[in-house]
């Protein structure tokens, strides 16, 4: 069993370009969270997809979109970047409804934006 | 909006000490996290705690729950260098509420 994967593992961007990150689900789970990790900080929710929709949000802009894909993968897209971007970016995975269950992260995609 | 704190901020305790983490938060919550994470790296899930008087432990970790007084504990019995890194707890305000909203972590340092 593979975990959590998320692709790439660094990246380096300038202010005002947009970046794809990409994260596949352990297996058998069905909802997929992304979160930002500024440093120093803690982990903080930006959104969470299940079926193939955004089902809950969290205080971030509009610049910040996603996607879920049939095969549970998805993608977190965000436009216009900002210097204030460069974080640690997470994706977590779990089965929807299974609450007494550990909620499973990625090992995150770090963005630099210069 | 649900606020989650946690202390001390940071900790440097020797080995074979025993130590508490505390993290408090604001509201009404059903599920409670724990996590680690080491430098540079991503979130280790260790503990989910369900239910008020829940306690949970592995290894020389051991972490309790009392949601009536809206607190979990991390206690750390008898440490040793690898227990070195950010502990965070996390809270989700309802079953089916995927927001966790995390701690401000407590970074724990064991010195030999």
């Amino acid at each position: 069993d593979a975990g959590v994967t998320q692709s790439p593992t660094h990246l380096i961007k300038t202010r005002g370009q947009q970046v794809t990150l990409r994260c596949s689900p352990k297996s058998g789970h069905d909802t997929v969270s992304w979160y930002q990790q500024a440093l120093g900080q803690g982990p903080q929710f930006i959104f969470q997809y299940y079926e193939e929709e955004e089902r809950q949000r969290g205080n971030f802009p509009d610049r910040f979109s996603g996607h879920q894909f049939p095969n549970y993968s998805s993608e977190l897209n965000v436009n216009a970047l900002l210097l204030g971007d460069s974080a640690l970016y997470l994706c977590a995975s779990r089965v929807l409804g299974r609450d007494d269950e550990k909620l499973f992260f990625g090992s995150g995609t770090q963005l630099s934006v210069l | 909006e649900l606020k989650v704190e946690q202390n001390p901020l940071f900790l440097s305790m020797q080995e074979g000490k025993n130590y508490t983490i505390y993290c408090n938060y604001s509201t009404t919550s059903d599920r409670l996290y724990w996590y680690r994470q080491d430098p540079g790296k991503s979130l280790e899930s260790l503990f989910v705690l369900l239910s008020n008087g829940a306690v949970k432990q592995e290894g020389r970790l051991m972490a309790s729950l009392d949601t009536k007084a809206r607190l979990s504990t991390l206690h750390i019995t008898a440490a040793v260098h690898d227990l070195s890194a950010t502990y965070f707890c996390a809270v989700a305000p309802r079953f089916g509420n995927e927001k966790l909203t995390f701690g401000t972590g407590t970074r724990l340092t064991i010195i030999p």
